[in-house]
């Protein structure tokens, strides 16, 4: 939705690089911000999230940072794999209740 | 554990007619939400719920009613189906009673209105 924007819409990368995605939001009280991934025709799955009181999140490949001040917070794959192609969205809380997803980024790894 | 579970998986309708899209899940979670997904939209919120008994509309409710009688279910209804309803529809829980937890989402059921 028109809360949180989503760039690029479309990412390809070669295998071994890295790969960055990046998200803003309008709402100044966003406190929680997730990214899925989804392979085509799959579910939306989890990879990482976020919290407002947190500037950074690193599991392993996948990294989220978070900059409160300019409402902005980016996804970062380095050492990318062929099974790292997907879309990935990323979304932000509006209020307590109700979740605003970006538009998605279409990442294609080339072997 | 089965997690979110969605039914029907694929289902075709024509104009004006309603049905209701199954959800449940098994994870004694408060928080339910439908999305629906369009071809470069992403996921909008549709209605979602805290708890038994509590409804809200999200950001593209018209068109769809939802009811919270149990934990477990969250069934989504189209009274009166329309071509601009096709899509893949999503129901999503998460833990807790507010809405800023991980959402564990089910398989999806494709819908088309002919």
């Amino acid at each position: 939705g028109e809360n949180v924007e989503q760039h690029p819409s479309t990412l390809s990368v070669q295998e071994g690089d890295s790969a960055v995605i990046k998200c803003t939001y309008s709402d100044s009280a966003s406190n929680y911000f997730p990214w899925y991934k989804q392979e085509l025709g799959k579910r939306p799955q989890l990879i990482i999230d976020i919290r407002s009181n947190v500037g950074e999140k690193k599991d392993q490949r996948i990294a989220v940072t978070l900059n409160k001040t300019a409402k902005h917070f980016s996804l970062h794959i380095t050492e990318t794999q062929p099974e790292d192609s997907a879309v990935y969205f990323c979304a932000a809380t509006l209020g307590l209740n109700k979740f605003y997803f970006g538009s998605g980024t279409k990442l294609n790894v080339k072997p | 554990n089965a997690g979110v579970t969605q039914t029907p998986k694929f289902q075709v309708l024509k104009t004006g007619q309603s049905m209701t899209l199954q959800c449940a899940q098994d994870m004694n979670h408060e928080y339910m939400s439908w999305y629906r997904q369009d071809p470069g939209m992403g996921l909008r919120l549709i209605h979602y719920s805290v708890g038994a008994g509590i409804t809200d509309q999200g950001e593209v409710p018209n068109g769809y009613n939802v009811s919270r009688s149990t934990t477990e279910d969250f069934p989504l209804r189209l009274l009166s189906a329309a071509p601009s309803q096709t899509s893949v529809y999503f129901c999503a829980s998460s833990r807790g009673t507010v809405g800023n937890q991980p959402q564990h989402f089910g398989d999806g059921t494709r819908l088309s209105i002919l």
